[in-house]
């Protein structure tokens, strides 16, 4: 079955980066692309930004350009996301999840359990 | 952005009940609807996409439909485990989300 488990909690101060990792099973990497998905504490849902696998292309939302960068890892079926210059507001939990089609930016079917990260000096 | 207006914010049903949420597109998101279940703590649950195509083992008694900018999810006969946060995204262009309904025991 399909799979996607997350890298651990993270506490960043204001001005760091931080990069989480979501390792994939059960199912043909590149066969999906990758959407990160975050959720403030008590909040709605924010689409971050895609990946595709097949092709590499990338489509982040615009409040993120510019401080975002996704990546994959065919070796390890292991997809990353990149979050520089950090701040409060970016507490959040992120989830990456895999999308319906794998070149063009879809709804997410299969996620990952989440990652907790907190950015407090 | 399109934004995506969901209504209403919250909801109190009881079990047997059918439920509407609605979501509006603040410009056409063609079909491109689709509509997630959240209970706490958990992640989002894929339940409908394209307007009403119903995800893989999501039960019948959900339903969605809509076009243009106006979007309905329908829960035609409330269950206990239905109890949870909904939202709705557009996948036209850049993806948004609903601010969502959350769905409460009456």
């Amino acid at each position: 079955q399909v799979q996607l488990v997350q890298s651990g909690g993270e506490v960043k101060k204001p001005g760091a980066s931080v990069k989480v990792s979501c390792k994939t099973s059960g199912y043909i990497f590149s066969n999906y692309g990758i959407n990160w998905v975050r959720q403030a504490p008590g909040q709605g849902l924010e689409w971050v930004g895609w990946i595709s696998v097949f092709n590499g292309f990338t489509n982040y939302a615009q409040k993120f350009q510019g401080r975002v960068t996704m990546t994959t890892d065919t070796s390890t079926t292991t997809a990353y996301m990149e979050l520089r210059s950090l701040r409060s507001d970016d507490t959040a939990v992120y989830y990456c999840a895999t999308t319906l089609l794998p070149t063009v930016v879809t709804p997410s079917n299969n996620w990952g359990q989440g990652t907790l990260v907190t950015v407090s000096s | 952005d399109i934004q995506m207006t969901q209504s209403p914010p919250s909801l109190s049903a009881s079990v047997g009940d059918r439920v509407t949420i609605t979501c509006r597109a603040s410009q056409t998101i063609s079909k491109y609807a689709s509509w997630y279940q959240q209970k706490p703590g958990k992640a989002p649950k894929l339940l409908i996409y394209t307007t009403s195509t119903l995800q893989s083992g999501v039960p019948s008694r959900f339903s969605g439909s809509g076009s243009g900018t106006d979007f309905t999810l329908t829960i035609s006969s409330l269950q206990p485990e239905d109890f949870a946060t909904y939202y709705c995204q557009q996948t036209y262009t850049t993806p948004t989300f609903g601010g969502g309904t959350r769905l409460e025991i009456k």
